[in-house]
């Protein structure tokens, strides 16, 4: 059972481009949870998906980020207009069942960004 | 809002000696879950041990323990015997038991060196 597979491991992207972040979740996973670790610091929670919903985006930034969960696919981090500030490594993580009590969420190895 | 801190940025310890690693928090809840995650240098986050609120007995993984001290919001972990694949950044983190059950609020991380 492979795990939680994140690509691509390294992206550079220039000011102002898009970075599209991808998580595959473990097999029979359907929730996902989107963490940024910024240099220096632990990881913050951003997003919580479950197919096609979005159910918790409280700790997403309200301007030019986006999460998606789609039927069939990965999940995608969009960062739209990308700046220097947005450089860190972003984590997914995904769980079979609501990651509360008795379930946890399994991490891949993360995207680092790096925005020149 | 729950809040862990990790006082020790950085630690290093001998080869087979042990050491102690230490985080606190701030809750309100009286039913949570905390964690210790290994951060090696793959990025890989690797959940190395956790501890339900609720149970007084401190858990235990092979080398690694915890002192889970409720009163005093206290949750250290002690390496024993540390072997050179043990060196890592090592990150506390709290669940809490409410509506947001599924959320992860990690402490900044501690950097953890095994000197041959």
């Amino acid at each position: 059972n492979a795990g939680v597979m994140q690509n691509p491991r390294h992206l550079v992207r220039r000011r102002g481009q898009e970075a599209r972040l991808r998580c595959s979740p473990m097999k029979g996973h359907s929730h996902v949870y989107w963490y940024r670790q910024l240099p220096e610091e632990g990881l913050k929670f951003m997003v919580y998906l479950q197919k096609e919903n979005i159910i918790d985006e409280s700790g997403m930034p309200k301007e030019r980020f986006s999460a998606e969960f789609p039927k069939e696919g990965p999940s995608i981090l969009r960062i739209q207009q990308v700046v220097r500030g947005d450089s860190a490594a972003y984590f997914c993580a995904s769980s079979a069942a609501r990651a509360g009590r008795g379930t946890e969420a399994f991490f891949g190895q993360g995207t680092r960004l790096t925005v020149v | 809002a729950q809040t862990v801190t990790q006082s020790q940025p950085e630690m290093s310890v001998q080869e087979a000696e042990t050491v102690t690693l230490s985080c606190t928090y701030d809750t309100s809840e009286s039913d949570y879950y905390l964690f210790w995650y290994k951060q090696p240098p793959s990025r890989q986050m690797i959940l190395v041990i956790r501890q339900e609120a609720y149970k007084q007995q401190n858990a235990t993984e092979n080398r690694f323990s915890v002192n889970f001290q409720k009163a005093a919001k206290s949750f250290s972990l002690k390496i024993s015997d540390s072997q050179l694949g043990d060196a890592a950044m090592y990150f506390c983190a709290y669940k809490g038991s409410g509506g947001s059950n599924y959320k992860l609020t990690f402490g900044k991380g501690t950097l953890l060196t095994v000197n041959p």
